[in-house]
């Protein structure tokens, strides 16, 4: 079955910008999404169609694609960043697929 | 505001059954498209399945390991999602989210989300 595969963590400081990969043999040819979700509470989508954000999620998150990668930049990290951020995109035939979630840290 | 509310978690015994409701409020439910999906404690998130408003089919898709187990429905007159739940298996234990679906492009993706309802299956 089709996999996203995703790093299980990610430390960063204060201020340094976090990269965060989703690998997927599909991603050339379908879109990836971006979640986060912090302890207790529903994901929220931070970045849709590789690279697009949604109003009310601020600048400093960024989405990029190249080839099987995508990548979930966050720029001049702060602590409430800190959260466990999942990519999502689907197989060929549709079926959605999640990564396997990275937990971002900041130190 | 959209929101999503969902209800109906608890506790029930393998091979049991359980019916989770979602209402809707905010946005136009007869003309959304919605989904469940589950996480698992400690674990990430897991797509269970999806129905298409009525007027694109009313149809719905499921995850290979609720279906047959699993059903989606809706009624569009109260604004609320329904999943029911039967066979229940110790490994559906999950906190399970209600969520909007859009589409772009063949990829279907999650825009709202309710808060969860943890249901949990064990002896």
């Amino acid at each position: 079955s089709y996999e996203l595969t995703q790093p299980p963590s990610v430390s960063v400081s204060p201020g340094q910008t976090a990269r965060i990969t989703c690998s997927g043999d599909a991603l050339p040819k379908q879109y990836a999404y971006w979640y986060q979700q912090k302890p207790g509470q529903a994901p929220v989508l931070v970045i849709y169609k590789d690279s697009e954000r949604p109003s009310g999620i601020p600048e400093r998150f960024s989405g990029s694609s190249s080839g099987t990668t995508v990548t979930l930049t966050i720029s001049g990290v702060q602590a409430e960043d800190e959260a466990d951020y999942y990519c999502q995109s689907a197989d060929s035939s549709g079926t959605v697929v999640f990564g396997g979630g990275t937990k971002l840290t900041v130190l | 505001e959209v929101q999503l509310v969902e209800s109906g978690g608890g506790l029930v015994k393998p091979g049991g059954s359980l019916r989770l409701s979602c209402a809707a409020s905010g946005f136009t439910f007869s003309n959304a498209w919605m989904s469940w999906v589950r996480q698992a404690p400690g674990k990430g998130l897991e797509w269970v399945g999806r129905i298409k408003s009525k007027t694109d089919g009313g149809t719905t898709d499921y995850a290979a390991p609720v279906k047959g187990r699993f059903t989606i429905s809706r009624d569009d007159s109260k604004n609320t999602l329904y999943l029911q739940m039967n066979s229940l298996k110790t490994e559906d234990t999950a906190v399970y989210y209600c969520t909007t679906v859009r589409v772009e492009m063949a990829t279907p993706y999650f825009d709202y989300w309710g808060q969860g309802t943890l249901v949990t299956v064990s002896s």
